[in-house]
């Protein structure tokens, strides 16, 4: 049991280059999410997904898309990275519908825009 | 706006004193509460959560947590801190308004000194 993995770990970009971040949970969870972390501020969600083929945008959207294609999986593509999209980025899962649930993080990817 | 504050950046204790860790929120109505904690190169990790009920709650590694309405406030405590203890550590709220969204706190990074 893996719980949450996250590939790559380390990425560096050129501004405007494009990347997919996987992440994928072994958990049988419904609901998924992608966060991004920045010195000195808490964690900001990008988007949420409650099941297969849904997806809602977070408090940070713009410059991303996400895609869940399937219950184990949910993807976060930088589609012309900029210097402002370098942070870490976390997936995570829960097992309900956001609410009350634990939410379960991978280790990470760590992203820097040249 | 609705908001979570921690306080303090960082917090030192030497192992074996009692440790507190602040963590006050500006939401509407009675909001769910969360603590999660984070070690070096590492994802966040579940600590425990207030839904409803007894006001003192009691989670993993000898941590709990107590819940003051009229505070607002929902600080983490340790009756004899451990130099493994030293992480950083995310209180984390979701209003009553939200079906999924966190606000997170921006950390307060615990040192414990042997």
């Amino acid at each position: 049991n893996a719980g949450v993995t996250q590939t790559p770990k380390f990425q560096v970009l050129k501004t405007g280059q494009s990347m997919t971040l996987q992440c994928a949970q072994d958990m049988n969870h419904n609901s998924m999410y992608w966060y991004r972390q920045d010195p000195g501020m808490g964690l900001r969600l990008i988007y949420y997904s409650a099941s297969e083929g849904t997806t809602d945008k977070g408090e940070v959207p713009n410059g991303y898309n996400v895609s869940r294609l399937n219950k184990r999986e949910f993807s976060l593509r930088l589609e012309s990275a900029a210097p402002s999209q370098t942070s870490v980025y976390f997936c995570a899962s829960s097992e309900g519908y956001g609410g009350t649930d634990t939410q379960y993080f991978g280790p990470g990817t760590r992203l820097t825009v040249l | 706006a609705q908001s979570v504050a921690q306080p303090e950046d960082q917090v030192n204790v030497a192992e074996g004193n009692p440790l507190t860790v602040k963590c006050t929120y500006s939401v509407s109505g009675n909001p769910y509460l969360f603590w999660y904690v984070q070690y070096p190169n590492r994802g966040l990790q579940f600590l425990l959560k207030y839904i409803t009920g007894d006001n003192l709650v009691k989670g993993s590694y000898g941590f709990e947590a107590e819940f003051n309405k009229s505070q607002t406030s929902f600080h983490l405590k340790k009756p004899s801190a451990l130099v493994s203890d030293s992480a950083l550590y995310f209180c984390a709220v979701r209003p009553m308004d939200s079906n999924y969204q966190l606000i997170w706190g921006a950390g307060t990074k615990l040192i414990i000194k042997p």
